[in-house]
């Protein structure tokens, strides 16, 4: 069975870096995309980006000059650095497995607060 | 531009049947969408992949009262024999060589 385990730090000032980073256990691991996407409160969800099995990457247009995406395929591990955050960053983020995003982590919330 | 249109919300009775709708942008109409599930509080939940000729592919564990179909640019998710706990919001969900796409989701209350 597959499973998604994501981690990093929850509260954090403006201009400070986001980092998160997911684990991937049980089925195959490199012939996937992996994705990061977030939930502002209250709102839909919001496509961040991704890593194919080459290393390539694709980014949201929107947020493409403050996102990488990168991967450790030893550890099944895939991060997300998202730079100079404010307010408007505030949201439970999530990776997923695929194009069609057929597995979740459990989502973490990050708050940009002074 | 690719981009996916779904109505903010829906209701049906307990017990009864609901077909939500997801629409392709124009030029898209031969893409493939996922469907997500998101109860309140939860994170999403995979539902299944519809291609364009109507066939789809579930997720681990999910009912036969879920399932999918197709007719030209739009997708559909039918949930049957609704239940409390299919109270939820539903996402669609599509991708193209370099993009990915949410709907802005469906609200479904179950009456």
């Amino acid at each position: 069975q597959v499973q998604l385990q994501q981690w990093g730090a929850g509260l954090l000032k403006p201009s400070e870096t986001l980092s998160l980073t997911c684990a991937v256990y049980g089925g195959s691991f490199s012939g996937y995309y992996r994705s990061w996407i977030r939930q502002p409160p209250g709102r839909g969800l919001e496509w961040i980006g991704d890593i194919d099995h080459t290393g390539s990457t694709n980014y949201n247009p929107s947020l493409k000059s403050r996102v990488v995406i990168s991967v450790d395929t030893s550890k099944k591990q895939f991060s997300l650095n998202l730079t100079s955050v404010t307010a408007a960053d505030t949201a439970v983020y999530y990776c997923a497995r695929g194009l069609s995003t057929s597995y979740w982590g459990q989502g973490t919330l990050v708050t940009v607060s002074s | 531009q690719l981009v996916l249109t779904q109505s903010p919300s829906a209701s049906a009775s307990l017990g009864a049947s609901v077909k939500l709708t997801c629409t392709l942008s124009s030029g898209h109409s031969r893409y493939a969408v996922a469907w997500l599930q998101q109860q309140p509080e939860k994170g999403p939940r995979y539902l299944m992949q519809v291609n364009s000729d109507g066939s789809h592919t579930k997720g681990d564990g999910i009912p036969d009262r879920f399932s999918g179909s197709s007719s030209g640019a739009e997708r559909y998710l039918t949930i049957s024999s609704l239940q409390s706990e299919d109270e939820a919001d539903y996402y669609c969900q599509t991708w193209g060589p370099d993009i990915r796409v949410f709907g802005g989701g469906t609200k479904l209350t179950v009456l």
